[in-house]
């Protein structure tokens, strides 16, 4: 059973595109992380959000948090081919801290 | 620091050949994990430790050994290779629990024929 869902699975747009990604689950997170992970790397952290309603700006990404936190979403503004890459997201459930559940992960390819 | 950092990058192995994949942080993290990432399936824990002399099952340990004799490695033990081991596998390691930021290693691609 995926307790994280993520959608699209895959999306392929052209640079200057803007687009969301999501991150959907039925149970509740006291936190939940995003990755992005490069051909041939190790998925790098980008943010942390942990209450419910929470909104985080990275540059151009801005992540939010669910009012529920069972849910989360991933926005970028004007997508450049650097942003190429594999978005993960990860889910802490409360009480069970030494574990994190992995979404699926969307696949994002920025064309020039 | 240089992180984690995992070796080797790349290994191919004959079923029934066992090998160890090494792993080591330099963050003085306490947590640390090993991951198996197959297309479709995501990111599987497969071991974890919470500190030296600490390890435990994640839910895809059947083929797999581990042990944390200090706090900056964490080897990851195959007993007798089989096919479907066939996976990138990644290190990390964090701060204090398995909830916190994950450091991931560069990974290391292994194909068993």
């Amino acid at each position: 059973t995926q307790l994280l869902e993520q959608s699209p699975q895959f999306l392929s747009i052209q640079e200057g595109e803007n687009l969301t990604v999501y991150c959907n689950s039925s149970s509740v997170f006291s936190s939940l992380q995003w990755y992005r992970q490069e051909p041939g790397e190790g998925p790098v952290l980008l943010v942390t959000v942990v209450t419910g309603g929470e909104v985080k700006k990275l540059k151009r990404l801005t992540f939010q948090f669910g009012d529920a936190r069972k849910d989360s979403s991933l926005h970028i503004t004007a997508a450049q081919p650097g942003d190429t890459g594999l978005y993960l997201c990860a889910g802490e459930k409360a009480g069970n801290n030494r574990k994190l559940i992995w979404g699926l992960g969307t696949s994002l390819a920025v064309n020039p | 620091n240089a992180g984690v950092t995992q070796t080797p990058k790349f290994q191919v192995l004959k079923t029934g050949q066992s090998m160890t994949l090494q792993c080591a942080q330099d963050m003085n993290h306490e947590y640390m994990s090993w991951y198996r990432q197959d297309p479709g399936m995501g990111l599987r824990l497969i071991h974890y430790s919470v500190g030296a002399g600490i390890t435990d099952q994640g839910e895809v340990p059947n083929g797999y050994n581990v042990s944390r004799s200090t706090t900056e490695d964490f080897p990851l033990r195959l007993l007798s290779a089989a096919p479907s081991q066939t996976s990138v596998y990644f290190c990390a390691s964090s701060y204090s629990t398995g909830g916190n930021e994950q450091y991931f290693g560069p990974g290391t691609r292994l194909t068993v024929t």
